[in-house]
């Protein structure tokens, strides 16, 4: 079968750095996105790891082993506009996305 | 520019009606998806565009649920005989670079 593992909730203080765990277990596998999204929002894309390593885009980044079917979402200098749902996906052929449950965050004063 | 649309917004119907759901995605976007949320859970992936045929429609839970994208930009999402189960919200997205989704604000249906 399919599926994505990563932590239901993680709560950190402003400033803080937190890294969100993915595990993933799927028939097809051409990479690993990251989108987050807001209460009541639609998501929105943060990143995307084909190979192995870590890919940065400002304050986030995101790391993928293909080999142990695991990535990460890290996030520096944490503000409270970070608190939202964090989702790992799974693009499968034809593009298609598997999402994981969601990782919500909860940045605190 | 302007980003995915989808109407409407939310809709209200009763158990056995028939719904339509409207996507209009980004301009030029070719590939266009419809997921479903459920509260607390990822998108579920329910069918994907290329152009106007369905790529992939391995996601559709049963017969009641059919899609259309007739000129390769609008796409609709149809909903015969609506059961309970078929609350969630309806997210569509569209991509022209395969990793990268666009989605729209979603459409809450709620079945009576």
């Amino acid at each position: 079968g399919q599926s994505l593992e990563q932590p239901s909730e993680v709560t950190a203080v402003e400033g803080a750095i937190v890294q969100i765990n993915c595990t993933y277990q799927t028939s097809g596998f051409y990479g690993l996105s990251w989108y987050q999204q807001h209460d009541g929002g639609a998501p929105t894309f943060l990143s995307y790891n084909a190979l192995d390593g870590l890919e940065e885009t400002g304050r986030f980044s995101s790391f993928l082993s293909r080999s142990d079917s695991y990535g990460y979402l890290l996030l520096q200098e944490l503000q409270m506009k970070d608190s939202a749902s964090y989702f790992c996906a799974v693009r499968e052929a034809g593009n298609m996305l598997t999402f994981g449950g969601g990782t919500r965050l909860m940045v605190k004063p | 520019g302007a980003g995915v649309s989808q109407t409407p917004s939310n809709k209200v119907t009763e158990k056995g009606k028939y719904v339509e759901l409207r996507c209009d995605p980004i301009s030029g976007h070719t590939a266009l998806y419809w997921y479903r949320q459920s509260l607390g859970q990822g998108p579920e992936f329910l069918i994907y565009f290329q152009g106007t045929g369905a790529a992939d429609d391995s996601g559709l839970p049963n017969d009641r649920f059919f899609a259309v994208r007739p000129e390769g930009s609008v796409s609709t999402l149809k909903i015969q005989r609506t059961e309970r189960g078929d609350s969630a919200v309806y997210l569509c997205a569209s991509s022209l670079k395969g990793h990268e989704q666009f989605f729209g604000p979603g459409t809450r249906l709620t079945v009576l």
